[in-house]
This record gives C-alpha cells, sequence and structure tokens, in this order.
C-alpha cells in the first residue's frame, strides 16, 4: 500500500531554511504529482506545493511563492521541500501526500506529517 | 484563489444521528471536490472525491453531493469513530485551497 514518510523537520531561527524530505513506497512514485500540506498547531490544513509526476510543473500557495521550492528525484522516489527565509508563521506539521497523474486530481493519500518549529 | 467555506464550525452529536457539514466555493468548481476525515493526532484521510465518490474502503454511511459552487458530506448514522474533523477541498485550480474544517464532537 502507499506509504509516505517525511523527515527533516526540527526547530529553525526566523530567516533560516530548512529541507523536507518524503519517502514515497507502494506506488509508482513517477506516475503521480505530489504535494506538500501544512498545519499550524490547532489549526486547519494549508495546500502549499504540488509538482507534477515528471517535475516539468510546480505550482505554490501564494504564502511561500519565491520562498520555498517543490522538487523530486524520480530515480529514488524522494519528494523534497526547500524552505527558505522562514516565518515564525511557517511553524507546522508538514504533509506530504500523493496525488493523481493529472494535475487536477485530489489528494489520496498521505503521510503523518513532520514537524517544522520556527523561532529564535 | 477560490475560497471555500464550510458550516457549521463545530457542533456535538449523538451517536445514530444524521449530520450534514456544508461547503462552498467562492466560484464555480464543477466536482473537483473532495472530502477529508481527520482525528487528533493523525494524518487526513479522503473520505470522498469528485464531489460525490465514495473512496474505496470508507463506510456507505458516508456520502456527498453537490456541484458548481455548494456541496454537502452526510453522515447517515454517526458512529462513535465518526468524531473528528472535516475539510473539503477544491481541486479545480491552483492554487488548491481547503475549507476552515468542521469538528463534530459528542454530545
Amino acid at each position: 500500500q502507499v506509504k509516505l514518510v517525511e523527515s527533516g523537520g526540527g526547530v529553525v531561527q526566523p530567516g533560516g531554511s530548512l529541507t523536507l524530505s518524503c519517502a514515497a513506497s507502494g506506488f509508482i512514485f513517477n506516475y503521480f504529482g505530489m504535494h506538500w500540506v501544512r498545519q499550524a498547531p490547532g489549526k486547519g490544513l494549508e495546500w502549499v506545493a504540488f509538482i507534477s509526476y515528471d517535475g516539468s510543473k510546480t505550482y505554490y500557495a501564494d504564502s511561500v511563492e519565491g520562498r520555498f521550492t517543490i522538487s523530486r528525484d524520480n530515480s529514488k522516489n524522494i519528494l523534497y521541500l526547500q524552505m527558505n527565509v522562514l516565518r515564525p508563521e511557517d511553524r507546522g506539521l508538514f504533509y506530504c501526500a500523493k496525488g493523481g497523474r493529472l494535475e487536477t486530481s485530489n489528494i489520496d493519500s498521505w503521510g503523518q506529517g513532520n514537524l517544522v518549529t520556527v523561532s529564535s | 484563489a477560490i475560497r471555500m467555506t464550510q458550516s457549521p464550525s463545530s457542533f456535538s452529536a449523538s451517536t445514530g444521528d444524521r449530520i450534514t457539514i456544508t461547503c462552498r466555493a467562492s466560484q464555480g468548481i464543477g466536482s473537483y471536490l473532495a472530502w477529508y476525515q481527520q482525528k487528533p493526532g493523525k494524518a487526513p484521510q479522503l473520505l470522498i472525491y469528485a464531489a460525490s465518490t465514495l473512496q474505496s474502503g470508507v463506510p456507505s454511511r458516508f456520502s456527498g453531493s453537490g456541484s458548481g459552487t455548494d456541496f454537502t458530506l452526510t453522515i447517515s448514522c454517526l458512529q462513535s469513530e465518526d468524531f473528528a474533523s472535516y475539510y473539503c477541498q477544491q481541486y479545480y485550480s491552483y492554487p488548491f485551497t481547503f475549507g476552515p474544517g468542521s469538528k463534530v464532537d459528542i454530545k
């Protein structure tokens, strides 16, 4: 079955950088688009970024555009989220999520999340 | 960006109740609407996609309807394991957006 395991989270100072990784298994990784979704403590879900199955297309939430970069390594079945110029409001649980073949496909599977804390 | 709203934001219900959660999009999204359930400390899980298609393995007491801008999630006979938060999400266009969530707790 689909398995998504995030890693790389931790504590970082405002203005700092962090890279999250998501190891995927149980499905043909290079066939599906992938997303990052975050959730601030006690708050709702916020979609962050998408990358197409081949990496040729990416989309971002306005709140992270220009600061975050989503990428993937289809040879290793790994999804990444490079986060720069982190702000306190970026803190939260970051979920890796599997989309469909098409860009406008729903998310159907989620990882367990990885916590990012931005604090001095 | 398409704005999603949900109502109610929270409410109490009893086991066996029939409940309905409403989701509204700020513009038409066809049937590009999914519903997710999230329990405390857990990742969300897909319940319904394409507004009304039940995800494999999801109990038939869950159902979805609607198209365009107005959608509903119905749980026909609430079970103890259904007390959770529910989110709608549009995937019609980027940026994808979620509703603020509806929390169902025990009366």
